[in-house]
C-alpha cells in the first residue's frame, strides 16, 4: 500500500535551516506530483509547495517563496523540502502528500519547532 | 489570491444530517475536495472531484458543488465523524485550503 514517511524535523533556532525528507513506497513514485502541507499548532492546513512528477515544475505559497525549496529524487523515491531562514511562524507539523490531483495519501508528519 | 471560506464550527445530533459549506468565487467552476482530520492524525481524503468518494469512505459522505459553494454532507452522522473538515481547490497551479470546520456530534 501507499506509504509516505516524513523525517528531518526538530527544534531549530530562528534563522537556521533544516532539510525535511519524505520517503515513499507502494506506488510508482516518478508518476505523481507531490506536495508539502503544514499545520501550525491548533491551526488549519496550509499548502507550502508542490512539485511535478519529474521535478520540472515547482510552485510555492507566497509565505515561503524564496526561503523554501522543494525537490525530489526519483531514483530514491524521496521528496525533500529545504527550509531556510526559519521564523517562529514556520513552527508546524509538515506533511507530505501525493497529488492525483486530489491528495489521497498523506504521511504522518514531522514537527518543526522554531525557537531560541 | 483565491480564498475558501468555511464556518468555524457545525454541530449535529447523532443520526442527523450534517452539512458543511465552503465558499469561494466561482468555486463551482473548479473541482472541490474534502479532507477529514481527527485529533493527532493526518488528513484523510473523503470527497474528490466534487462528488466522488475514495475507496473505503462510507456512503454517508457526499458532496456537491455549484455556483460559489461546495457542500459536504454527512447523512446519519455518527460519533466517529466528529473531526475537523477542510475543503480544498486548485487556483491555477496553487493549492488552496479552507480554514476548516470543526464538526461536533452531540
Amino acid at each position: 500500500q501507499v506509504q509516505l514517511v516524513e523525517s528531518g524535523g526538530g527544534v531549530v533556532q530562528p534563522g537556521r535551516s533544516l532539510r525535511l525528507s519524505c520517503a515513499a513506497s507502494g506506488f510508482t513514485f516518478s508518476s505523481y506530483a507531490l506536495l508539502w502541507v503544514r499545520q501550525a499548532p491548533g491551526k488549519g492546513l496550509e499548502w507550502v509547495a508542490l512539485i511535478s512528477y519529474d521535478g520540472s515544475n515547482k510552485y510555492y505559497a507566497d509565505s515561503v517563496k524564496g526561503r523554501f525549496t522543494i525537490s525530489r529524487d526519483n531514483s530514491r523515491n524521496t521528496l525533500f523540502l529545504q527550509v531556510n531562514s526559519l521564523r517562529a511562524d514556520d513552527t508546524a507539523v509538515y506533511y507530505c502528500a501525493r497529488s492525483l490531483p486530489s491528495f489521497d495519501s498523506w504521511g504522518q508528519g514531522t514537527l518543526v519547532t522554531v525557537s531560541s | 489570491s483565491y480564498e475558501l471560506t468555511q464556518p468555524p464550527s457545525v454541530s449535529v445530533s447523532p443520526g442527523q444530517t450534517a452539512s458543511i459549506t465552503c465558499s469561494g468565487d466561482k468555486l463551482g467552476e473548479k473541482y472541490a475536495c474534502w479532507y477529514q482530520q481527527k485529533p493527532g492524525q493526518s488528513p484523510v481524503l473523503v470527497i474528490y472531484q466534487d462528488t466522488k468518494r475514495p475507496s473505503g469512505i462510507p456512503e454517508r459522505f457526499s458532496g456537491s458543488n455549484s455556483g460559489n459553494t461546495a457542500t459536504l454532507t454527512i447523512s446519519g452522522t455518527q460519533a466517529m465523524d466528529e473531526a475537523d473538515y477542510y475543503c480544498q481547490a486548485w487556483d491555477s497551479s496553487t493549492v488552496v485550503f479552507g480554514g476548516g470546520t470543526k464538526l461536533t456530534v452531540l
